[in-house]
């Protein structure tokens, strides 16, 4: 019944490797998001994909690769991880790519990275 | 041009009384201003949103006012009760091609029981 929904919640994980996170909509929704949350709760958009294509790609390393592999799905793996990477990650959706939609948020994963 | 800034950081109002927080913003392209609920370990969820073409939405205790001259809108919360208690962000968006989310800093609110 969870309408977005990210695995893991939580990761622990060391300086140098790579990871990824998965984001699953199952609102039928065209538009997808990454979202970094830092410390001090600042919540900033990553990227965007509407209908598989990458809308919004802001000034991420590019370590941070998302993946689309359908409308439902958007992943994202990062390489070579870094301190400054730990933060919680949100994935949300929207039903369509536009000003006025409301954006439906997961729960978050945690990224510690020591 | 792309900032919205949020106060104030922190709020603690008592069982009963109102809550205000305000933001303020630069760009006038601007044209759709929601505000996101988050309570701990969770992920943000819409709480109420206005349009540039209204001054005033109110939904339940939850009102948005908006001033389009001052570039200024603010989240009222009326008889605030502890389970109010999360953070509130706002956030402005605008019909550039990309309509993504610009978010203020966040406001802790704690309500006392």
């Amino acid at each position: 019944d969870t309408a977005v929904s990210q695995t893991p919640k939580y990761l622990v994980t060391q300086m140098g490797n790579d990871k990824s996170i998965k984001c699953e909509q199952n609102l039928g929704h065209d538009t997808m998001y990454w979202y970094k949350q830092d410390s001090k709760k600042f919540l900033k958009i990553m990227f965007s994909y509407n209908n598989k294509e990458l809308i919004i790609n802001e000034t991420v390393p590019n370590r941070f690769s998302p993946k689309s592999p359908d409308k439902a799905h958007l992943n994202l793996h990062i390489n070579s991880l870094e301190l400054g990477d730990s933060a919680v990650y949100f994935c949300a959706s929207s039903p369509l790519f536009g000003s006025y939609n409301e954006q439906f948020f997961g729960p978050g994963t945690r990224l510690t990275v020591l | 041009q792309q900032q919205v800034k949020q106060s104030p950081q922190s709020l603690i109002v008592q069982k009963g009384g109102i809550s205000i927080i305000n933001c303020a913003y630069e760009n006038t392209a601007f044209d759709y201003f929601p505000w996101y609920q988050q309570f701990p370990g969770k992920g943000p969820a819409l709480l109420i949103a206005i349009r540039p073409d209204v001054s005033e939405k109110k939904e339940g205790r939850f009102t948005i006012s908006f001033n389009k001259s001052a570039k200024q809108f603010s989240l009222h919360i009326m008889d605030s009760q502890p389970g109010d208690s999360a953070t509130y962000f706002c956030a402005a968006s605008y019909t550039s091609g990309t309509y993504k989310y610009i978010f203020g800093t966040g406001t802790r609110l704690k309500v006392l029981a």
